[in-house]
């Protein structure tokens, strides 16, 4: 147990939906990040907070937000989701940058 | 271009054997380099890291890997493969401006035969 907590588990939505994912991270530390792992992209980083704020971009689509709250808790928004964004999306927490510890993810799936 | 690849997306060994799970990375800057385990259904769990120092670095669960910056390597070896280590082994790399932001190789799928 990496002391990174995801909910839901498991989500299954249709095309054009929107769904809000959360990570709780490990107690201390102050960097979120999430990351999508799919079949075809492997695995990919979204975006980083630190302490509330955005602290690094990856190959997030438009589509998709995120943000940490004052609690340190975090979520990403996906929305106008389309068959292509069902994947698993991890959120990984550090005090500051590595090593990442990783939630165990939730699975999307998108109709 | 900052990049890592996992040579063989497939191995497989038989109980006892010695695991070696190959990684070479690309990176213009010293990298930090990261092996994580995923077991079916589960995150990523942290098995060792390269950071600076000795390039010889020991893990969880009896891995270690070994630093190699001329041949740009980062192989995972165990001496003895249980069947409990069956699952996707990704290496990583971050790269000094330690933003904690991974660069991730394909993974490999580690089989432990009887």
């Amino acid at each position: 147990d990496s002391g990174v907590t995801q909910t839901p588990k498991h989500l299954i939505t249709a095309t054009g939906q929107r769904v809000t994912l959360r990570c709780s991270p490990r107690s201390g530390d102050l960097s979120v990040y999430w990351y999508q792992q799919s079949l075809d992209q492997g695995l990919q980083f979204l975006i980083q907070y630190y302490n509330g704020e955005e602290r690094a971009k990856g190959n997030i689509l438009e589509r998709f937000s995120a943000q940490q709250f004052p609690d340190l808790h975090s979520e990403l928004n996906l929305s106008s989701l389309e068959l292509g964004d069902s994947a698993l999306y991890f959120c990984a927490s550090s005090v500051d940058s590595s090593p990442l510890y990783f939630g165990p993810g939730t699975r999307l799936t998108v109709t | 271009a900052q990049s890592v690849t996992q040579l063989g997306s497939h191995v497989s060994v038989s109980e006892g054997a010695l695991v070696l799970l190959r990684c070479n990375y690309s990176s213009s800057v010293p990298p930090y380099l990261f092996w994580y385990v995923q077991y079916p259904n589960q995150g990523l769990q942290l098995l060792l890291k390269y950071t600076t120092g000795a390039t010889l670095v020991k893990g969880i669960n009896g891995f270690e890997a070994e630093f190699k910056k001329s041949e740009t390597s980062f192989h995972l070896t165990k001496p003895s493969a249980h069947m409990s280590d069956a699952a996707e082994y990704f290496c990583a790399l971050e790269g000094s401006s330690n933003t904690g932001k991974l660069i991730f190789g394909q993974g490999t799928t580690l089989q432990v035969k009887p």
